[in-house]
């Protein structure tokens, strides 16, 4: 399944299937961005990152892609699990030095089994 | 390596009380981050300490809030008086290398205010 994390924030999938969740950024200087996740109950945890000199990059059964060109990344997770469940953020660095993080709205993914 | 630690977890307080939200950071990370989580704006950054020193506090809402950072290993973050708008989840952060950097984040304080 698919979805635009900003758009439409929830992602239902079956167990196994491939999840993708999609962000979009505004700041074509952004050269960095990283992938979190949060289960109910807890702080966000960092899954990924990736620089803008990269377009793709691999974890455990994580991939982030990222396409500068229409300033888009997407988080894929393969064989989608239960404890897979949780909202997923995409961050990007602001534009001026010092400052923090700046996080998206999130996307739900719910995986049913 | 104990990871960011919050407290109290949970907070109900009434309107008008003064709220005094409590965080350790994960030892050598030399920033320190709140943030702010509800439903309608999600995560929003409140202030940024580098060694120790307030770099960023555009995101505190007003006067009500101030934190403090008097040493490496630890913060606080303080409301008052507080108010039913102030409900919210509330994270503290670190990093090693400021704001461009993975921030790890405690469990959050929950913030109830009647």
């Amino acid at each position: 399944g698919e979805s635009v994390g900003l758009h439409l924030p929830t992602l239902s999938v079956q167990e196994g299937d491939n999840s993708i969740i999609n962000c979009a950024y505004s700041n074509s200087a952004s050269d960095y961005f990283i992938w979190y996740k949060q289960e109910s109950g807890k702080g966000p945890q960092f899954i990924i990152d990736i620089r803008s000199n990269m377009d793709k990059r691999q974890g455990q059964r994580v991939t982030v892609l990222l396409n500068k060109t229409v300033k888009h990344l997407s988080l894929q997770i393969a064989a989608t699990q239960p404890g897979d469940s949780a909202v997923y953020f995409c961050a990007e660095p602001p534009n001026q030095a010092g400052t923090a993080l700046i996080f998206g709205k999130g996307t739900t993914l719910s995986v049913s089994s | 390596d104990a990871g960011v630690i919050q407290s109290p977890r949970h907070e109900v307080t009434e309107m008008g009380q003064e709220v005094t939200l409590r965080c350790k950071p994960i030892s050598g990370h030399n920033s320190l981050f709140w943030y702010r989580q509800t439903m309608m704006r999600g995560l929003e950054l409140l202030i940024y300490f580098n060694n120790n020193v307030p770099i960023d506090d555009s995101g505190m809402p007003e006067d009500r809030f101030s934190a403090k950072m008097p040493n490496a290993s630890f913060s606080t973050l303080k409301i008052q008086p507080s108010e039913p708008r102030d409900s919210a989840v509330y994270f503290c952060a670190s990093s090693p290398q400021g704001g461009r950097s993975p921030l790890h984040f405690g469990n959050g304080t929950r913030l109830t205010v009647t």
